[in-house]
């Protein structure tokens, strides 16, 4: 299975802070997502990326999120001003192809004080 | 209707028995259906999964049965062992997409 890795693992930040999450590629996966689980609740998701685009996005994907993938590097997910409602795991998922199997990080916990 | 749910929420069984785990659907227009075991502290990752043109898929101890004038389907763990103790998602997608909509998760612990 591919590994998929996720910097930072945790990350503590105060409320209204900007954080960037990142996810780091995998060379023939094309198509990137983020997902977000809070404690104890079911994994939600976030949005997807392909060909440096956002190619669907969910409602709790607002103006707060962005996502990037700068010069085929890492894959980023930035929040711009935390709120306490944001703790949760974020999740980044990768694969080849439409409906072709996501491999998933181990996850960013983020607490937001 | 864009939901998935899952029951039970929690399954305690012991060594060797057969744990089943139950999602149901309204979207007739979804149309791939994996399932992910979880263990603490780690990511998803996909146990198996099934499309609706078939009504039974085994990988190893794993089989998902699905009925699509039910819409529903369930995951079984033959010869379970204690080393499947983990939180098992049920998801689904619609046609041309890659959004995976969970289930709310069955943690399963299974016993010596």
């Amino acid at each position: 299975e591919p590994e998929v890795t996720q910097t930072p693992s945790h990350q503590v930040t105060q409320m209204g802070q900007e954080v960037i999450l990142r996810c780091v590629p995998i060379s023939n996966h094309l198509y990137f997502y983020w997902y977000r689980q809070i404690l104890g609740q079911k994994v939600e998701f976030l949005v997807s990326f392909y060909n440096n685009e956002i190619s669907e996005k969910s409602e709790i994907f607002d103006d707060q999120f962005s996502v990037e993938r700068p010069d085929g590097s890492n894959f980023t997910l930035k929040i711009r001003s935390t709120k306490l409602e944001d703790s949760a795991m974020y999740f980044c998922a990768r694969n080849r192809g439409v409906q072709e199997t996501q491999y998933f990080g181990p996850g960013t916990r983020l607490l937001v004080l | 209707q864009q939901q998935v749910k899952q029951s039970p929420q929690s399954l305690i069984v012991q060594k060797g028995g057969i744990p089943i785990i139950n999602c149901a659907y309204e979207n007739t227009a979804f149309d791939y259906f994996p399932w992910y075991q979880q263990f603490p502290g780690k990511g998803p990752a996909l146990l198996i999964a099934i499309r609706p043109d078939v009504s039974e898929k085994k990988e190893g101890r794993f089989t998902i049965s699905f009925n699509k004038s039910a819409k529903q389907f369930s995951l079984h763990i033959m010869d379970s062992q204690p080393g499947d103790s983990a939180t098992y998602f049920c998801a689904a997608s619609l046609h041309n997409t890659d959004k995976l909509i969970f289930g709310t998760g069955t943690r399963l612990q299974v016993f010596p």
